[in-house]
């Protein structure tokens, strides 16, 4: 099962930022937060990946509190290119016997 | 220059058949996966092999048999393909550069008649 919970599905306008939340409250000291996010009918694509400290690349933003039990990560001009399912999983970084869990995502909607 | 890439991208098939999906990746990556998407659009992995070996195997039917020649390949052959085996199965691959993070096939969609 999942270790993370999203909301189901966002709408977000074009050109706005989009703020997409993750709980994971039960995250290990250990366990990385990644985004993917599933574009339609494409396989998933890595977004970004944090542990403790906020993250930006050139895609998004991961704001991560501090207690590490969530997570935001945030496309700060959204285009309707952006429109797909984003996916939070908590994982142990470079353990193979550890899987990617993805769970349902949130279905981002941007809209024109 | 695709990174990673799977074929065929549709494969429709009777039931009892034998089918493979071949997956190669040119990154160099000493981990690759196969995972299944149903219809619900749940994601779910199967199967994991880092240097050739198998380090995951998801509760899988035996129907299914990863082959990994090298480290560039993961073929996926399916035996005695029943009806509920129809989905998307997507081939992905990773490298232990501590950040773990695993790139994508386009994807190889299964129906099975």
């Amino acid at each position: 099962d999942a270790k993370t919970t999203q909301p189901p599905s966002m709408d977000c306008a074009e050109g706005r930022a989009a703020n997409l939340p993750c709980n994971h409250s039960t995250i290990s000291g250990n366990e990385y937060v990644y985004w993917y996010r599933q574009i339609h009918s494409q396989g998933p694509q890595y977004i970004i990946h944090g542990l403790k400290n906020n993250e930006t690349n050139e895609m998004a933003s991961l704001i991560i509190t501090e207690d590490r039990k969530s997570s935001t990560l945030i496309l700060p001009h959204a285009t309707l290119r952006d429109t797909a399912v984003y996916y939070c999983i908590v994982r142990v970084a470079d353990n193979y016997g550890q899987n990617f869990v993805f769970g349902p995502g949130t279905r981002l909607s941007v809209l024109p | 220059d695709t990174a990673v890439s799977q074929t065929p991208k549709y494969l429709v098939t009777q039931m009892g058949n034998d089918k493979s999906i071949k997956c190669e990746q040119n990154l160099g990556h000493d981990t690759m996966y196969w995972y299944k998407q149903d219809s619900k659009k749940f994601l779910k992995i199967m199967f994991s092999y880092n240097n050739k070996e198998l380090i995951i195997n998801e509760t899988v039917p035996n129907r299914f048999s990863p082959k990994s020649p090298d480290k560039a390949h993961l073929n996926l052959h399916i035996n005695s393909l029943e009806l509920g085996d129809s989905a998307v199965y997507f081939c992905a691959s990773s490298h232990p550069s501590g950040t773990d993070t695993q790139y994508f096939g386009p994807g190889t969609r299964l129906t099975v008649l």
